[in-house]
């Protein structure tokens, strides 16, 4: 059974510090996809990024750059320079390729809180 | 923006009634999901289509039921609201057939029972 882990529940630092948020997942299956997802305050949820099992190469997007290691099953994600804008619930889910309808695995989320 | 719009958008029902949550698409999206989202859970799957009357079971389906009558509607039915069942529910889609592709979100229903 896939399982994700997000050990921080809530992380609050001050503006432009960096902020590393954790992602564990468990999985059987050995082609799976892994993605992030933001929750701001207005409660929508916005897509930030996903990864497949076969790419492990680390990915950066302005501020933000995303660490996969399968031989640790983890998928973090690193805020730069934060800003009060990034304050928001952050999912990190997993999906695998023989589960049908590929449903979506979430962590708990981790509310990040950046204080000016 | 994945053309998804969720109604309504509030609710507040007593124990006991039934409620229909609508979820509906704009972009001929095949696959389309019911998720619900409560503290400490994160979101869980309630049940998702696969097509018009195709539907299958999530994680949490016990007391929903769900309806594909037409590609763009799909319905979840709470056949006797409980307590239990006051949550945030978010409606999906899978942005195309490849079982990678991304799964994008409506804005939500907040639903209450009282």
């Amino acid at each position: 059974a896939q399982k994700v882990t997000q050990a921080q529940t809530e992380i609050s630092v001050v503006e432009k510090e960096d902020v590393t948020l954790d992602c564990v997942y468990e999985t059987r299956d050995t082609t799976y996809y892994l993605f992030w997802y933001k929750q701001p305050p207005s409660g929508e949820l916005v897509f930030l990024i996903r990864r497949n099992s076969f790419d492990e190469q680390n990915e950066i997007s302005g501020r933000y750059s995303w660490n996969f290691q399968k031989s640790t099953s983890s998928f973090n994600f690193t805020i730069t320079a934060s800003q009060v804008v990034d304050s928001a619930v952050y999912f990190c889910a997993l999906s695998e390729a023989e589960t049908s309808g590929s449903r979506l695995t979430f962590g708990e989320g981790t509310q990040l809180t950046v204080n000016p | 923006d994945a053309g998804i719009t969720q109604s309504p958008r509030h609710k507040v029902t007593e124990t006991g009634t039934p409620v229909t949550l609508r979820c509906h698409q704009t972009e001929n999206h095949r696959y389309m999901y019911w998720y619900r989202q409560d503290p400490g859970h994160g979101l869980r799957l309630i049940h998702y289509s696969y097509g018009v009357k195709d539907t299958d079971k999530g994680e949490v389906s016990d007391g929903y039921s769900v309806s594909r009558s037409k590609t763009e509607d799909f319905l979840l039915t709470l056949e006797s609201a409980t307590s239990s069942q006051t949550s945030v529910y978010f409606c999906a889609i899978r942005n195309g057939l490849a079982v990678s592709e991304t799964q994008y979100f409506g804005p939500g229903t907040r639903l209450l029972v009282l």
